[in-house]
């Protein structure tokens, strides 16, 4: 069955650029209508939607994030990644990669934890 | 952009109570883009209801979905033991942001 992996580091430096990818496993990324998630949530606190991507390239960001927020897919390595620049302490959370479409979010990565720390 | 509030913050209730948790929008949804999902202490969400009442594949009969407009309704008929966790309503019909509730906590009495 189809899963999802998010990989990066675990640890980024205040003013720097966090980039997590996640790798689609068991099916193909193009197939279906399928939009390409990333959600955040900080320790002990509620989900924070950052923005989606369909295989097509096209993209929708929070827009409290858009400013910093770039998610790109790549077909070639059943792939799709976030890049979230100037990062601060604010950032630190645990990130997920999901797949959705018109009946909801239904497939979820474990998620990573980015700590954002000089 | 739409912004979800859900009540209450917490339920406490026993094993075999009926649980009525709500979500309400800032602006109209679209019934068709209303999900509820629960959570669990160190994993990932998982997705129960979307189109505001239709259960996602393998979840029990006990979680029904039910509202339009901007009043939603979760609710689990009789709590089983694995229910207690964070439940949370997401809206991904409108652009550009597919927003979160803040979640109800459903806990042990």
């Amino acid at each position: 069955q189809v899963q999802l992996q998010e990989s990066g580091p675990g640890l980024v430096k205040p003013s720097q650029t966090l980039s997590l990818t996640c790798t689609v496993s068991g099916g193909s990324i193009s197939s279906g209508s399928y939009y390409w998630s990333w959600i955040r949530q900080p320790a002990g606190k509620g989900l924070e939607w950052i923005g989606r991507i369909y295989t097509s390239g096209s993209t929708n960001y929070n827009p409290s994030l858009k400013s910093r927020v770039t998610i790109s897919v790549d077909t070639s390595k059943n792939q799709f990644s976030l890049k979230l620049s100037s990062v601060t302490a604010a950032d630190t959370a645990v990130y997920y990669c999901a797949r959705g479409d018109l009946l909801g979010t239904d497939l979820w990565g474990q998620g990573t934890l980015v700590t954002v720390s000089s | 952009e739409i912004v979800l509030t859900q009540s209450p913050g917490t339920l406490s209730l026993s094993p075999g109570e009926r649980a009525t948790l709500s979500c309400r929008a800032s602006q109209s949804v679209s019934s068709s883009y209303l999900a509820w999902y629960q959570q669990k202490p160190g994993q990932a969400p998982r997705l129960l209801i979307y189109g505001a009442s239709s259960r996602a594949t393998g979840i029990p009969d006990r979680f029904s979905g039910s509202g339009s407009g901007t009043d939603f309704t979760l609710t689990i008929s009789r709590l089983e033991p694995e229910d207690f966790a964070v439940y949370y309503c997401q809206q991904y019909g409108s652009s550009p942001g597919f927003t979160f509730g803040p979640g109800t906590k459903v806990d042990i009495k």
